[in-house]
């Protein structure tokens, strides 16, 4: 059964640093999603992505962050300047395109800023 | 924006006994409403969802029904089994043509089921 891949599982980074996050999509989704979820929060929605451009993005999503597309497979987040608060699991999911809504997540990253 | 009202937080059942959990949304644009199990260490996994043009829908031991007027929606597991125990969430979504995909998610209710 296709799935949606991430790595890092686990990204341990020092405040002010940059970090990539990468995922690897279902292979014939075109829409390319990334959430973050707060230890013992809800699950936040922060960006999605179709044809190479933003969608939607959400208030979370400041000039700190950006998502690319770099190849075929990969979808990527990147966090400029991390903050300590940026602490968190980032998940990455991706859907079909029409009435296809589902959202298939990955496994996620824990990215822990210190 | 949409706002989705989760309860309870926490539930424990009996095995064997039925577990419902009920969900709240502010947006009348809403009209998809997916359900995610997520178990300890994991992304959220996709059990069930159910669009504004029908009430009710069943998978096995699964189901949930939406009542559009009132805007709520609620996740049924019947015969519930050890596994099943995780956090449930559930989330709205507008789903429409033109890309406003993002989901809403509730907060999450914690299973646990008794052996």
């Amino acid at each position: 059964e296709p799935e949606v891949t991430q790595t890092p599982s686990h990204q341990v980074t020092q405040m002010g640093q940059e970090v990539i996050l990468r995922c690897v999509p279902i292979s014939n989704h075109l829409y390319f999603y990334w959430y973050r979820q707060i230890l013992g929060q809800k699950v936040e929605f922060l960006v999605s992505f179709y044809n190479n451009e933003i969608s939607e993005k959400s208030e979370i999503f400041d000039d700190q962050f950006s998502v690319e597309r770099p190849d075929g497979s990969n979808f990527t987040l990147k966090i400029r300047s991390t903050k300590l608060e940026d602490s968190a699991m980032y998940f990455c999911a991706s859907s079909g395109t029409g009435r296809n809504y589902e959202q298939y997540f990955g496994p996620g990253t824990r990215l822990t800023v210190t | 924006g949409e706002n989705v009202e989760q309860h309870p937080s926490t539930l424990s059942v009996q095995e064997g006994d039925s577990a419902v959990i009920k969900c709240t949304y502010s947006d009348s644009a809403s009209n998809y409403f997916p359900w995610y199990k997520q178990e300890l260490g994991k992304g959220p996994q996709l059990i069930i969802d159910i669009r504004s043009n029908v009430g009710e829908k069943k998978d096995q031991r699964i189901a949930v029904t939406l009542n559009k007027t009132a805007k709520h929606f609620s996740l049924h597991i019947t015969e519930t089994q050890p596994e099943d125990s995780a956090v449930y969430f559930c989330a709205a979504s507008p789903g429409d043509y033109t890309g406003r995909r993002a989901l809403t998610f509730g907060s999450g209710t914690r299973l646990q089921v008794q052996p």
